[in-house]
């Protein structure tokens, strides 16, 4: 059974820090990791999808690593913003297609 | 935006009694997921459905159903409801690629059961 876990759960930072949050999941037989945000009260965005023969993705100032042996992703945010204060999720994806998600790490970046 | 929405936006409930929750997928997405998220907690899987048929189950009890509609909507339906039913209520859609696709989540159902 995949299990996947953030750390940390919880994170505060002043403006214009580069931060890195963590995700591991248990089984390494995925399809891919996604990262999500999700705003309180809100749904989910999707920022990056990390395909299982990839080891990272980028999109402007995120970055999101995959080493699957290790059971482990991360993601890395420059320059951090206060508009990126959210939830910040991982989800492994396996053969079911279904997602399995994390507690999140919830960022707050300070002005 | 991510092309799907959900309705309501919130709703309360008291126990004991049942619920519809509604979602409209993007066009053209034939694979549609709903996740519980209670709060605190990342998403949980409740079913999947591709092509009008269950395709996926997680470990919920038969009181949570579902159904997929040719239109590309789709609804939750809980019966029976307990107060542990409280929680943010998801629907992603996707188009089955062999698990390359991203899942497009709606903005959720806000569930409260007193």
């Amino acid at each position: 059974k995949q299990e996947v876990t953030q750390i940390p759960a919880a994170l505060s930072v002043p403006e214009g820090e580069n931060l890195v949050l963590n995700c591991s999941f248990t089984d390494s037989a995925i399809y891919n990791l996604q990262w999500f945000r999700q705003d309180p009260g809100k749904g989910l965005t999707s920022l990056l999808l990390i395909q299982s023969s990839q080891r990272e993705q980028t999109s402007g100032r995120l970055n999101a690593s995959l080493d699957k042996s290790s059971g482990r992703s991360t993601l890395y945010i420059a320059a951090s913003q206060p508009g990126d204060s959210a939830t910040y999720l991982c989800a492994a994806q396996g053969g079911s297609e279904k997602l399995v998600f994390g507690k999140g790490t919830k960022l707050t970046v300070n002005p | 935006e991510t092309g799907v929405t959900q309705s309501p936006t919130h709703l309360i409930k008291t126990r004991g009694q049942q619920v519809t929750l509604r979602c409209s997928s993007q066009s053209g997405h034939n694979t549609v997921s709903w996740y519980q998220q209670a709060l605190g907690q990342g998403p949980q899987f409740i079913f999947q459905y591709y092509r009008e048929e269950e395709n996926g189950r997680g470990n919920f009890p038969p009181r949570f159903s579902g159904l997929q509609f040719p239109n590309y909507s789709s609804e939750l339906n809980v019966n029976a409801l307990e107060l542990d039913d409280s929680a943010l209520y998801l629907c992603a859609s996707s188009t089955r690629t062999g698990g390359l696709e991203t899942q497009y989540f709606g903005p959720g159902t806000r569930l409260l059961v007193l």
